[in-house]
């Protein structure tokens, strides 16, 4: 109930195309669903969030799209850097209690 | 933004000593903070969630008398590794809750030797 499930593992993309990571979860009330970047040694950074009365949040090339009914979020990163090469981690919390951590996807972005 | 100050960045110590790792928020107060452990490749694990003023949560598993937390002030947290090992060499990070989210320090790098 409390899992969020991640995927790919692993993502190569081009320098210019788009980079999508998946996540699902079960618990419904989750209500708090951000995204975070984290490069080697050192901590996550946030991205972008989303709250569940939403279906879509843009923020320069980084978008979430959320599917309440699939139980489902997603993360695309549009015309992918090499800058963008980090591990990504989604996220969910409930009520401001703590995060729950997918497994990440290691993004390598290749010029 | 939201700033969570994180030190030491690395620390280097020697097994049965001990080690405390201190997280500040830098411009807000953080009436709850979070302890995360992570291991090479892998997520970041919840050890403990730390509130101003009260004893510290911590998740099933993590020894509270090996993981030492105190929440003195709204500002500042620590976490003191005692009687190191080296299976408690770890990259350790902090999080602090403010009204832009959840807010990560920098982290700190452990190795017990």
């Amino acid at each position: 109930q409390q899992q969020v499930k991640q995927s790919p593992q692993s993502l190569i993309v081009q320098k210019g195309g788009i980079s999508i990571i998946n996540c699902a979860y079960e618990n419904t009330a989750f209500d708090y669903f951000p995204w975070y970047q984290q490069f080697p040694g050192k901590g996550p950074a946030l991205l972008i969030a989303i709250r569940p009365d939403v279906s879509e949040k843009k923020e320069g090339r980084f978008t979430i799209s959320f599917n309440k009914s699939a139980k489902q979020f997603s993360l695309h990163i549009m015309d992918s850097q090499p800058g963008d090469s980090a591990t990504y981690f989604c996220a969910a919390s409930y009520n401001t209690d703590k995060l729950i951590f997918g497994t990440g996807t290691r993004l390598q972005v290749f010029p | 933004g939201a700033v969570v100050s994180q030190h030491p960045s690395w620390v280097i110590c020697k097994s049965g000593t001990s080690v405390k790792i201190e997280c500040r928020s830098l411009d807000f107060q953080a009436t709850t903070m979070f302890w995360y452990r992570q291991f090479p490749k892998q997520s970041l694990m919840l050890m403990a969630t730390s509130n101003e003023g009260s004893k510290a949560t911590y998740e099933q598993g993590v020894e509270k008398d090996k993981f030492l937390i105190n929440h003195a002030s709204l500002t500042l947290s620590t976490l003191t590794v005692t009687s190191a090992h080296p299976e408690d060499s770890s990259f350790y990070i902090c999080s602090a809750r403010g009204n832009e989210g959840y807010t990560f320090g920098s982290g700190t790098r452990l190795t017990v030797v």
